[in-house]
C-alpha cells in the first residue's frame, strides 16, 4: 500500500459544529502532516508529527486540534471554523521527510 | 527568511511547444528539492527530487535540474494531459517542506 488516505472527500460544516477529518497510511512511515490549500495558492504547512508526537504547529488557530492515535492515523479536530477556513486540507506522510512525501487527495472543507 | 518563488505564474503552450518552469530558492539549509504535479482538486503528485547542484532527473517529458539557487523543469514536445499546476518545494532542516507559488500550464491540442 503506498497511498495516503483522507475521509470525507468533502465535508460542509456549519459554523457551530464540531467535526473530525482523518487521514491513514499503511508505508510505515514515520511522520505526517496537515496542510492547508486555498484556491489557486500553494499548500500551506499546519501541524506535523514525529514519531506521534506534535514537532511542529506552524501557529495554527486553537479552533483545529490535531490529533495522533497511532502511528498510522492522523485525525485533525475542527471546532467554531469559520468562513475564511474553507479550503482544500492535504495530508501527508514521509519516512525520512528528504526522500519524499507522499500527499492524500485532499478533504474538500466548506464551512457555512 | 526562507523562500521559494516559481515563474511564470501562468504558462499557456500549444501542443508540441516545449518551455521551461523556474524555481528560485533562498532557504538556509537545503536538503532537497521536489517537483509536484496538482491537478484540480486534487493532492500533490510527486515527480521528482534534486538534491544537489547540477543534478537532473528525467520522466518522459519531464526533465528538472538543480543549481545553487534555482531549478528548473522542462517540459518537451508538451501533450494536453500535462495541463496541470507545477509546484517546486524545498526540505529544511527540521523536516519542513516549503512549497512555491506553482506554475499553472495549460497546453491546447
Amino acid at each position: 500500500d503506498t497511498e495516503v488516505t483522507q475521509t470525507p472527500k468533502h465535508l460542509v460544516m456549519g459554523m457551530t459544529n464540531k467535526k473530525s477529518l482523518k487521514c491513514e497510511q499503511h508505508m510505515g512511515h514515520r511522520a505526517m502532516y496537515w496542510y492547508k490549500q486555498k484556491a489557486k495558492k500553494p499548500p500551506e504547512l499546519m501541524f506535523v508529527y514525529s514519531y506521534e508526537k506534535l514537532s511542529i504547529n506552524e501557529s495554527v488557530p486553537s479552533r483545529f486540534s490535531p490529533e495522533c492515535p497511532n502511528s498510522s492515523l492522523l485525525n485533525l479536530h475542527l471546532h467554531a471554523l469559520q468562513p475564511e477556513d474553507s479550503a482544500l486540507y492535504l495530508c501527508a506522510s514521509s519516512q525520512e521527510g528528504r526522500y519524499g512525501y507522499t500527499f492524500g487527495s485532499g478533504t474538500r472543507l466548506t464551512v457555512v | 527568511e526562507d523562500q521559494v518563488t516559481q515563474s511564470p505564474e501562468a504558462l499557456r503552450l500549444q501542443e508540441g511547444e516545449s518551455s521551461s518552469l523556474n524555481c528560485s530558492y533562498t532557504v538556509s539549509g537545503l536538503r532537497g528539492l521536489f517537483w509536484y504535479r496538482q491537478d484540480p482538486g486534487k493532492g500533490p503528485e510527486f515527480l521528482f527530487t534534486l538534491y544537489s547542484a547540477g543534478e537532473e532527473k528525467e520522466k518522459e517529458r519531464l526533465k528538472a535540474t538543480l543549481t545553487k539557487k534555482e531549478s528548473f523543469l522542462h517540459i518537451t514536445a508538451p501533450k494536453p494531459e500535462d495541463s496541470a499546476t507545477y509546484l517546486c518545494a524545498v526540505i529544511l532542516p527540521i523536516d519542513k517542506l516549503i512549497f512555491g507559488t506553482g506554475t499553472r500550464l495549460q497546453v491546447f491540442p
